[in-house]
């Protein structure tokens, strides 16, 4: 059965310093690995995936995540924090067939200025 | 190109009533996918149609039912309304059924009073 767990419910970092957000996962099978954000009052918005291939993965506003099998994880960064990132950030695994996407509880950001 | 829809955007209903929540899907999507998400939690996968045909389901009473129309939109139906199903339902469209990218709509938040 596939999980998510995502390390931390809550993450503060100043305007410029590094983003980390991090996310192990729980798969029976090969996982395709997803990242979306969530600003207040809306829906999600895809930030990356991993599906096969490249295990560095980028995405949207500068972020990126790296895929390691051996870790089981699927950490988030982002050099440099912007205002603008401060949102709510979910790790998602999908259940290939079956088609759902399992999410973990997600993890807050906060940026100071 | 259109994005995912959904109506309405806000609804307060009493315990025992039953709601419906339509969302219409991204131009060119055959796949719909239906969450709940709790205050403070990350989306639960309640139920996926594909071609107008239920493609897996998640862990959610009978009383949660949809459809999808030919022109793939769709319909959550939730009878019976209890106090915990107040959240925010999220649909989502995709091309393929299981491994496509899944694209949110903006939600229905739904209080139950």
């Amino acid at each position: 059965a596939q999980s998510v767990t995502q390390l931390g419910s809550h993450v503060s970092v100043s305007e410029g310093a590094l983003v980390l957000l991090r996310c192990n996962y729980s798969s029976s099978v090969p996982p395709y690995l997803f990242w979306y954000v969530q600003y207040p009052n809306q829906g999600l918005q895809l930030l990356l995936k991993y599906t096969t291939g490249a295990t560095l993965v980028k995405g949207i506003n500068g972020f990126e995540a790296e895929f390691k099998k051996s870790e089981t994880s699927f950490h988030l960064t982002k050099p440099s924090a912007h205002m603008s990132d401060a949102a709510e950030y979910f790790c998602a695994v999908n259940r290939g067939s079956q088609g759902n996407l399992i999410f973990g509880k997600g993890t807050k950001l906060s940026v100071k200025p | 190109e259109t994005g995912v829809t959904q109506s309405p955007t806000h609804l307060i209903k009493t315990r025992g009533q039953q709601v419906t929540l339509r969302c219409s899907s991204q131009s060119g999507h055959n796949t719909v996918s239906w969450y709940q998400q709790a205050l403070g939690q990350g989306p639960q996968f309640i139920f996926q149609y594909y071609r107008e045909e239920e493609n897996g389901r998640g862990n959610f009473p009978p009383r949660f039912s949809g459809l999808q129309f030919p022109n793939y939109s769709s319909e959550l139906n939730v009878n019976a309304l209890e106090l915990d199903d107040s959240a925010l339902y999220l649909c989502a469209s995709s091309l393929l059924a299981g491994v496509g990218e899944q694209f949110f709509g903006p939600g229905t938040r739904l209080t139950v009073l």
